[in-house]
C-alpha cells in the first residue's frame, strides 16, 4: 500500500509559466512534508517543506500548499524556468518517529520547455 | 568536503563478487539511511542508523549488509548479489532529532550494475 503518491508521471510547462506538482497522501500521522528535486545521475537535492501546522511555505519562485482535509499537496514553481527540469518527489514524515522516515512518491518527471 | 558524499559512483559486479559502498556525511548528522532507487519507483528504504545503531532493517536480503562505525561514516557491504539488484543506492543523513520533522540530505548515488 503506497501512503504517498504522486498520480502525475509527467509534467511539461512552458517557460515562464506556472508549474504545479501534486501529491497524495493516505496516513493521517503523517505532519512533515518535503519536496525533493533529482537530475540524472545525482542524488535528490531538499527543496522545500512544510509541516502540518501550516498550509503553505514559501522560498522564492517555490510555494508548497497543504490541504490537510484532502490529505493532499503541491508545489507551484512561478516563473518555471528550464533549469527546474527534473524528477519531483514528495515525502512525509510522520509524528514520533524517532528519525526523520521519511516516505517517498514515486516522483514526476517536470520539462520546461524554453 | 561538504554534504554527504558516496564511492564508487559507479560500479560493476558479478554476482560472485564482493564489494563494498561507502557514504561519509560532514554535516554533524546523527541518523544515516540507505535507499534504494529503482527505475520508475519510489525510494525504498532499506537500512537506518541513529547514533551508530541499526534502527530499522526493511525486510532486506542478507546479501545486503550495513555497517556504521561512527556517526560520519556507513558502509554498505554487497556479496552474491543478483541482477535485479542493479539499481541507484542513495545514501542520506539528518540530524536525528527525537520526534522526526527533520530533513535528510542525500548524497549523490551508487549507480550499481550485477551482471
Amino acid at each position: 500500500d503506497q501512503q504517498v503518491k504522486q498520480n502525475s508521471p509527467s509534467l511539461s510547462v512552458q517557460e515562464g509559466r506556472i508549474s504545479i506538482l501534486n501529491c497524495d497522501y493516505t496516513n493521517s500521522m503523517f505532519d512533515y512534508f518535503l519536496w525533493y528535486k533529482k537530475y540524472p545521475a545525482e542524488g535528490p537535492t531538499f527543496l522545500i517543506s512544510i509541516s502540518s501546522i501550516k498550509d503553505k511555505n514559501e522560498d522564492g519562485r517555490f510555494t508548497v500548499f497543504l490541504n490537510k482535509s484532502a490529505k493532499h499537496l503541491s508545489l507551484h514553481i512561478v516563473p518555471s524556468q528550464p533549469g527546474d527540469s527534473a524528477v519531483y518527489f514528495c515525502a512525509a514524515s510522520a509524528i514520533g518517529t524517532s528519525y526523520g522516515k521519511l516516505t517517498f512518491g514515486q516522483g514526476t518527471i517536470l520539462t520546461v520547455h524554453p | 568536503e561538504t554534504g554527504v558524499t558516496q564511492t564508487p559512483r559507479h560500479l560493476v559486479m558479478g554476482m560472485t563478487n564482493k564489494k563494498s559502498l561507502k557514504c561519509e556525511q560532514h554535516l554533524g548528522h546523527n541518523a544515516m539511511y540507505w535507499y534504494k532507487q529503482s527505475a520508475k519507483k519510489p525510494l525504498e528504504l532499506m537500512f537506518v542508523y541513529s547514533l551508530e545503531e541499526r534502527v530499522e532493517n526493511n525486510s532486506v536480503p542478507s546479501r545486503f549488509s550495513p555497517e556504521c562505525p561512527n556517526s560520519s561514516h556507513l558502509f554498505l557491504h554487497l556479496h552474491t548479489l543478483q541482477p535485479e539488484d542493479s539499481a541507484l543506492y542513495l545514501c542520506a543523513s539528518s540530524q536525528g532529532l527525537a520526534g522526526g520533522l527533520e530533513t535528510q540530505y542525500f548524497g549523490p548515488g551508487t549507480r550499481l550494475l550485477v551482471l
